[in-house]
């Protein structure tokens, strides 16, 4: 089946320094890939997505490339503040037809000190 | 703005007990999702559905009944709640041209 595998359950980081969240997905079927960041005590939010090979998406500061060869999708940013600290979730929804449902990685939660 | 909102917001019950969870989108979406978040297993998903009166059934669905009466209605139930159903519950909305917008979701205390 259909899977996400997020290697770093926690990451703790002082605030200035880059930063690089895991994400490797297995499917059978062409995938789109997505990162939502939930702060505390919100909803999760969509932070970036992709199902372009090799392309590389950006948003609020954070960046990450589909790599289909390695079938990773990597969440970075070059210098991390504090209000980067919150869980980011790495996600996949494969592009068989009719399918609209996302599995979701276990998360990995930031911290981000002074 | 288009919405999705769940209720309630929190919610304590015994072990036994019967539990409803609701959600409704304002979004005109297909879809609707009901996930569970708990701590080193992220969401995952109990039920789904394509539309009024369409249920299938999602990746952690024991345990839990769901029912979509109406295109914004999408309602989770627990006939017999279990301390193993403590848990952050999310509903979500989406359609085949856009991204899920998640509700805040329903803390749910089984005692």
């Amino acid at each position: 089946g259909d899977s996400v595998t997020q290697t770093e359950g926690l990451v703790t980081l002082t605030k200035g320094l880059p930063v690089m969240l895991n994400c490797t997905y297995q499917t059978t079927y062409s995938p789109f890939l997505f990162w939502y960041v939930q702060h505390l005590n919100e909803a999760p939010k969509l932070l970036l997505k992709s199902s372009t090979d090799n392309k590389r998406t950006e948003h609020q500061g954070f960046y990450a490339t589909l790599h289909k060869s390695s079938s990773s999708f990597h969440l970075q940013k070059s210098s991390v503040q504090l209000s980067d600290s919150a869980l980011y979730f790495c996600a996949l929804r494969p592009t068989n037809y009719g399918n609209e449902k996302i599995t979701f990685g276990a998360g990995t939660k930031l911290t981000i000190k002074p | 703005e288009a919405a999705v909102t769940q209720s309630p917001r929190n919610k304590v019950t015994v072990t036994g007990g019967n539990v409803t969870l609701s959600c409704r989108q304002t979004n005109s979406h297909n879809y609707m999702y009901w996930y569970r978040q708990d701590t080193g297993h992220g969401l995952r998903l109990i039920h789904y559905s394509y539309g009024a009166g369409n249920l299938q059934i999602g990746d952690v669905p024991d345990g839990y009944k769901a029912t979509r009466t109406t295109q914004e209605d999408f309602f989770l139930l627990l006939e017999l709640a279990s301390p193993s159903q403590t848990s952050l519950y999310f509903c979500a909305s989406s359609d085949s041209n856009s991204d899920y917008t998640f509700g805040s979701g329903t803390r749910l205390l089984v005692i």
